[in-house]
């Protein structure tokens, strides 16, 4: 089965650092791996996916991720953290449902992101 | 975009007792998608709607505890019935942004406490 591992329940990070939120998948084929953030009291907004081509995926709010093949990893990144991007981090992979035909994300346990200031 | 509105964002219920969450999109989709969000845990897909045909269950859930309607292409609902105090978490809509992308827009969430 495709499943992605978060292997921080949280990260701290002062404003101005880079920040890292790791995600490693195990996934039979091409992985298709999304992450996603939720603000406080707020739903999932998509920040970005990895389908194919560049290892590297810019997405909102300067983030982007690094796909890995060979260490099966696609950790978030962004060069200077901002308080405002205190949130709770998911990553996922998109997985196909038996029987169905239908595409569902499978989503990590998530990770706390709380930059200082 | 997409534009997802939940009702209700949050109920306090009894055990015994059942609740419909009603979600409703301001575009035409083909699925929708309801996920449920335990205390500090992830999300977990409980179905996928599909308009005109009955909901697709994921392992570990019942149309009997989660009943589904999707009566047109705009609208769903789901029903958390027989509420017990394991079923207190944030219940999510969601839509995808293109059909095929994985690309999801979610509601903000409807979060039941059950006492």
């Amino acid at each position: 089965a495709q499943s992605v591992a978060q292997p921080e329940d949280q990260v701290n990070v002062a404003e101005g650092n880079p920040l890292t939120v790791k995600c490693t998948y195990s996934v039979s084929g091409n992985p298709y791996l999304f992450w996603y953030v939720q603000y406080p009291n707020r739903g999932l907004q998509f920040l970005l996916k990895y389908i194919t081509g560049d290892n590297l995926v810019k997405g909102s709010y300067g983030f982007e991720a690094e796909f890995n093949k060979s260490q099966t990893s696609f950790h978030l990144k962004k060069p200077s953290a901002l308080v405002s991007d205190s949130a709770l981090y998911f990553c996922a992979v998109r997985t196909p449902t038996p029987n169905t035909g239908f595409q569902k994300l499978v989503f990590g346990t998530g990770t706390r992101l709380l930059v200082s200031p | 975009s997409a534009v997802i509105s939940q009702k209700p964002s949050r109920d306090i219920c009894q055990r015994g007792t059942s609740l419909t969450i009603q979600c409703q999109v301001d575009s035409q989709v083909t699925m929708m998608f309801w996920y449920r969000q335990q205390p500090g845990q992830s999300l977990t897909l409980i179905a996928t709607a599909n308009q005109g045909s009955e909901a697709t269950y994921e392992s570990g859930f019942v149309i009997d505890k989660f009943p589904i309607s999707r009566p047109n292409l705009t609208f769903s609902t789901l029903t958390v019935s027989n509420m017990s105090p394991e079923d207190s978490s944030i219940y999510l809509c969601s839509v995808e942004r293109l059909a095929g992308t994985g690309e999801l827009f979610f509601g903000e969430g409807s979060r039941l406490t059950v006492l």
